[in-house]
């Protein structure tokens, strides 16, 4: 069983959509959250992290599901540049070791 | 915040030869860097763990013969791919553990012919 599943998509939405997007891990020991943003043919840069709160920072929501052992990302409002691959990444206990999902890819059409 | 650089950015090599790949951390020191491999369309997949000072830690099916790395000081790993073939070709990042996050470097695309 892989550590983090995601739907991989594509997801296809109009500019100013809400658009969710779902991820679960396997181990339940997992440590620390995240999402990052992948643009085409760029490294992934963090997006943000993902605490048991849950965390806003704009248009996005990110939120922790311990019990269910997932997370997700919630973008409001949907631009055109937020046109990109969203990996969703789970760390092992200790946080040495990063596990990337194999990421969900949006694209807002105008 | 805290930059990795990879060079070359992208490199075309004949089957056969060896490419070395640079990462370093810029302004930070990092004990322990990782390289992922990412092909078209598919997530990032860990090669191998860094660690300045001793050997590698491979992940399961990357041949540590083949993708040869180095770590020899606070800020530079490198990762050479020796004897390559067309199905090596792939986008090699680097990456390095800040306090909170990891930092990746902007990637290498290899391109085997």
């Amino acid at each position: 069983r892989k550590e983090v599943e995601q739907d991989p998509g594509p997801f296809n939405v109009p500019e100013g959509a809400t658009v969710a997007f779902n991820c679960t891990y396997s181990n339940s020991a997992s440590q620390s959250f995240f999402w990052y943003r992948q643009d085409c043919r760029k490294e992934p840069k963090l997006l943000m992290s993902v605490y048991s709160s849950g965390n806003e920072d704009g248009r996005f929501t990110a939120q922790l599901n311990r019990a269910s052992q997932y997370i997700s990302l919630l973008i409001r409002d949907s631009k055109l540049s937020d046109s990109a691959t969203y990996l969703c990444v789970v760390t092992s206990w200790g946080g040495n070791q990063f596990y990337f999902g194999t990421g969900t890819s949006l694209t807002v059409i105008p | 915040g805290a930059v990795v650089s990879q060079h070359p950015s992208w490199v075309i090599c004949k089957s056969g030869t060896s490419v070395k790949i640079e990462c370093r951390s810029l302004d930070f020191q990092a004990t322990t860097m990782f390289w992922y491999r990412q092909f078209p369309k598919q997530s990032l997949m860990l090669m191998a763990t860094s660690n300045e000072g001793s050997k590698a830690t491979y992940e399961q099916g990357v041949e540590k013969d083949k993708f040869l790395i180095n770590h020899a000081s606070l800020t530079l790993s490198t990762l050479t791919v020796t004897s390559a073939h067309p199905e090596d070709s792939s986008f090699y990042i680097c990456s390095a553990r800040g306090q909170y996050e990891q930092y990746f470097g902007p990637g290498t695309r290899l391109t085997v012919t």
